[in-house]
């Protein structure tokens, strides 16, 4: 049921910059709905990361940040850490009413 | 401290019912929408279900097919979801979570854990 894309998994050293790609179509980011990113850490519940395509909520570092252009999405996270290790999934509102919010496969990081 | 805690889950056998609740603390519940989601097992969260401020407009994925239903009472602050003609593809943890103006949710439960299986 997740109609945005992302890859399954991307890694990099502590420090480094890693980018995560969302790919939508014309129903959803397309149609110029906002993005959003959540973390989810190993056992607990997603917890918004980044909202309106490149807000960040009070208490979550600039290390994060969100871009969008046309009908895909992306979230940099530079200084990776190894907390940082976690799941993320974008989120973006779509035009159908059966399917009105949709989120993404889900990326895994790891910090090698 | 803003606060969603859902309780109701467990283990049913395949065509059963369940009803999950969500109580709200630390905020003004009444001014908020709210939302259902789930996810499976090593899957990523669907959304499942939405309900505006006094509980009158509700809106469900296209799976759902009628068996869901999304309730709020005001009074205890609390939501709800009934689930009938539970299948073993409902198996997931099922999360409330509170709507923000920007179609997004800003704070999400623990989540509360409903297993299908005979």
């Amino acid at each position: 049921q997740s109609v945005l894309t992302q890859p399954p998994s991307v890694s990099g050293a502590p420090g480094q910059r890693v980018t995560i790609s969302c790919t939508g179509n014309s129903s959803n980011i397309g149609a110029g709905n906002d993005v959003h990113w959540y973390q989810q850490l190993p056992g607990a519940a997603p917890k918004v990361l980044i909202y309106g395509n490149n807000n960040r909520p009070s208490g979550v570092p600039d290390r994060f940040s969100g871009s969008k252009s046309g009908t895909s999405a992306s979230l940099a996270i530079s200084g990776l850490q190894a907390a940082d290790e976690a799941d993320y999934y974008c989120q973006s509102y779509g035009n159908n009413l059966g399917d009105l919010y949709v989120f993404g496969t889900g990326t895994r990081v790891t910090v090698l | 401290e803003v606060q969603l805690v859902e309780s109701g889950g467990g283990l049913v056998q395949p065509g059963g019912s369940l009803r999950l609740s969500c109580a709200a603390s630390g905020f003004a519940f009444t001014s908020y929408w709210m939302h259902w989601v789930r996810q499976a097992p090593g899957k990523g969260p669907v959304w499942v279900s939405r309900i505006n401020i006094d509980g009158r407009i509700t809106t469900y994925a296209g799976f759902v097919k009628g068996r869901f239903t999304i309730s709020r009472d005001n009074a205890k602050d609390t939501l709800y979801l009934q689930i009938n003609g539970l299948r073993v593809e409902d198996t997931a943890v099922y999360y409330c979570a509170r709507a923000m103006s920007g179609y997004y949710m800003d704070v999400w439960g623990k989540g509360t854990t409903v297993t299908v299986s005979s």
